[in-house]
């Protein structure tokens, strides 16, 4: 069975933090994607990393991908209030129909 | 691009009627969509993925009488909860996998809020 374990679940931070957000499998995947989800909203896909030690930048935020293709990282450097929100890691499911698996999230919040 | 709409945004009906939720892809043709489950500060759950045209596939536990799915086209899906209970009250989510796609991704609708009363 596939299972994406994601750590923290809940984290409180100060406007100005850094923080890292992880995303753990004992299952290789084919890729991986990061989406954030802020209260009454739906999630909104931020990135997809695809090749085993891949990392990729957008803007604050920095995403990594494990060599092995089983794991992934989340960091966000000075964190700001408008960072708040779930962030959820998905890969595809090996059941097919393009299905994807998600992670039960990591809650932050950033306070000014 | 790969803009998804849902609708109504939140809706209240009573007890023992049916509700219906519309997820469109906006610009793009959505091959797949998706429903979606999310209980307060819980994850996604997924209930059923429905292809453009052809019956949808449940998920174990879903019940398919109670959540009734079609695909009618490729820019619409609509998923409406029949004989509503209080029990049914939830975030619904739709997502769509299509033209603009790369593999498994999914472009996500705004979420209907349903409380049952």
């Amino acid at each position: 069975t596939q299972l994406l374990e994601q750590s923290p679940q809940f984290l409180s931070i100060q406007e100005g933090e850094n923080l890292t957000v992880y995303c753990n499998s004992s299952s290789v995947f084919s890729s991986l994607q990061w989406y954030r989800q802020e209260p009454g909203e739906g999630p909104v896909l931020l990135v997809t990393v695809v090749t085993g030690g891949e990392v990729k930048k957008l803007k604050r935020l920095t995403f990594q991908f494990g060599d092995a293709r089983k794991d992934s990282s989340l960091h966000i450097t000075a964190a700001q209030p408008g960072d708040t929100g779930l962030y959820l890691c998905a890969g595809p499911d090996s059941g097919g129909y393009n299905k994807l698996i998600f992670g039960a999230g990591t809650r932050l919040a950033v306070h000014p | 691009g790969a803009v998804v709409s849902q609708h109504p945004s939140w809706v209240i009906c009573k007890s023992g009627t049916s509700v219906k939720i519309e997820c469109r892809s906006l610009d793009f043709q959505a091959t797949t969509m998706f429903w979606y489950r999310q209980f307060p500060k819980q994850s996604l759950m997924l209930m059923a993925t429905s292809n453009e045209g052809s019956k949808a596939t449940y998920e174990q536990g879903v019940e398919k009488d109670k959540f009734l799915i079609n695909h009618a086209s490729l820019t619409l899906s609509t998923l409406t909860v029949t004989s509503a209970h209080p029990e049914d009250s939830s975030f619904y989510i739709c997502s769509a996998h299509g033209t603009l796609s790369s593999t498994y991704e999914q472009y996500f609708g705004p979420g209907t809020r349903l409380t049952v009363t």
